[in-house]
């Protein structure tokens, strides 16, 4: 299994407190990604890194932001988290190579659940 | 219109059973094709890519149809352990490493 972890694994929170959810990879890999997953919804993606402190949005990046100052984890947090924040949130890790499509799977954490009441 | 679009199912099979199911995906410029495999309340794991050629991996086939732009997944003799939502992942426009996911085909199988 690829060296991904998730912290924390479940959280209830209030609606309006900040959440930063952690994800920490071993395998020195270049791109990390934020999902979250919703019944009915495959992933989506929040935010994703393609290096250290490069980020850019995903399809549903309102009301989340990262931060990535090192290869090995990457952060994301919910400045005032609502409810409609409640998911499952997966982190993934993929190192493409230089051909289009080569290498590009992406390998995830084991989710952290969040409950925003 | 959903970049990957799946029948959620579910598809009840009996042990020993072939199943297959397909998804369709929007982007005629997709380079790269993925089969993962998702078990309740887990992470996706990768299954199998999906090669223009068509692939094998033991009971798990994968087929390509560029032309009609869908993906296919069949599954032979198919075990109690098969049971999961298959997740359909195809790279998104113009960017080779955001993958867009479809919903899922959940598939249980039966003693």
């Amino acid at each position: 299994d690829a060296g991904i972890t998730q912290s924390p694994r479940h959280k209830v929170t209030e609606t309006g407190t900040p959440v930063t959810l952690r994800c920490h990879q071993t395998e020195n890999h270049r791109y990390m990604y934020w999902y979250r997953q919703d019944p009915g919804h495959g992933l989506r993606l929040i935010h994703y890194s393609y290096g250290v402190k490069d980020t850019d949005k995903g399809e549903v990046s309102d009301g989340y932001s990262v931060s990535r100052s090192k290869t090995e984890d990457f952060l994301l947090t919910l400045e005032s988290a609502t409810s409609s924040q409640t998911s499952v949130y997966f982190c993934a890790i993929s190192a493409p190579g230089g051909t289009p499509g080569q290498y590009n799977e992406q390998f995830f954490g084991p989710g952290t659940r969040l409950t925003v009441l | 219109r959903k970049e990957v679009e799946q029948d959620p199912g579910p598809f009840n099979v009996p042990e020993g059973a072939t199943v297959a199911f397909n998804c369709t995906y929007s982007n005629s410029a997709s380079q790269s094709f993925f089969w993962y495999r998702q078990d309740c309340r887990k992470e996706p794991k990768l299954l199998m890519s999906v090669y223009s050629s068509g692939n094998e991996d033991g009971r798990f086939t994968a087929q390509l149809n560029r032309a009609s732009q869908y993906i296919s997944l069949l599954i032979r003799d198919s075990k109690l352990s098969d049971s999961a939502t298959y997740l359909c992942v195809v790279n998104m426009e113009n960017h080779d490493y955001k993958l867009s996911f479809g919903a899922g085909t959940t598939v249980t199988v039966r003693a």
